[in-house]
């Protein structure tokens, strides 16, 4: 499988703030995606990322609240802007790799905003 | 109704005992069906994949996939106290669409 590193694993932010995760991953990939994973839920798929073009957003998420860069096809950015105690969640980065593209999560960002 | 229905648990068996999870589906599209392990504090982990219905199995882990009944099952034998975690299923109509339907997750816990 792929191996994913996301940064931080965990933050505390204040709210009105913004926080910028990081995903690496050990080998080019054409899609990232970035899930939404509230207290005592499943997870919410926020966005795909493709290099070299503008991130897919799903219903419910904007560009200006969760702005995504992926610069090259390694590595992505999630940016959590202005936030609210409503965003407190985990953040997660996954790829797609191997045999049928099955879906490889990086160990996720616990957020808090106070 | 959620597209994909998952008990929550916590569901508590003794170390050794069989730990039986589903799910169930309302959308007949769903061809590609997985189990996720989420353990606290971390991200999820893959742990079957399946497309046809019938049983596959993996070591301990045996999946099970009823699509006339839109049914899945994920079954661990001789479970162990490092079972316990949320477990998460998965589906898709695709081999590799663009996301996936997950669950709520079960939080399972193994009792030494």
């Amino acid at each position: 499988s792929a191996v994913i590193s996301q940064k931080p694993s965990r933050d505390i932010c204040q709210r009105g703030t913004s926080l910028t995760i990081q995903c690496q991953v050990d080998s080019q990939v054409t899609m990232m995606f970035w899930y939404r994973q509230q207290p005592g839920q499943s997870l919410t798929l926020i966005a795909t990322a493709n290099q070299g073009s503008e991130a897919t957003y799903e219903s419910g998420f904007v560009i200006d609240k969760f702005p995504i860069s992926r610069p090259n096809l390694t590595f992505s950015t999630l940016t959590v802007s202005n936030m609210s105690p409503e965003d407190s969640s985990i953040y997660l980065c996954s790829v797609r790799w191997g045999t049928n593209e099955k879906l490889f999560f990086g160990s996720g960002t616990q957020l808090s905003v106070l | 109704q959620k597209e994909v229905e998952q008990d929550p648990g916590p569901l508590s068996v003794p170390e050794g005992a069989i730990v039986s999870l589903n799910c169930t589906y309302s959308n007949s599209a769903f061809q590609y069906f997985m189990w996720y392990r989420q353990y606290s504090r971390k991200g999820p982990e893959l742990l079957m994949y399946t497309y046809s219905s019938g049983n596959k199995e993996d070591g301990r882990f045996t999946a099970q996939v009823d699509k006339s009944s839109k049914y899945i099952s994920l079954f661990i034998r001789d479970s162990q106290p490092s079972d316990s975690a949320t477990y998460l299923c998965a589906m898709n109509p695709k081999a590799a669409g663009n996301k996936l339907t997950f669950g709520g997750g079960t939080r399972v816990l193994v009792k030494p």
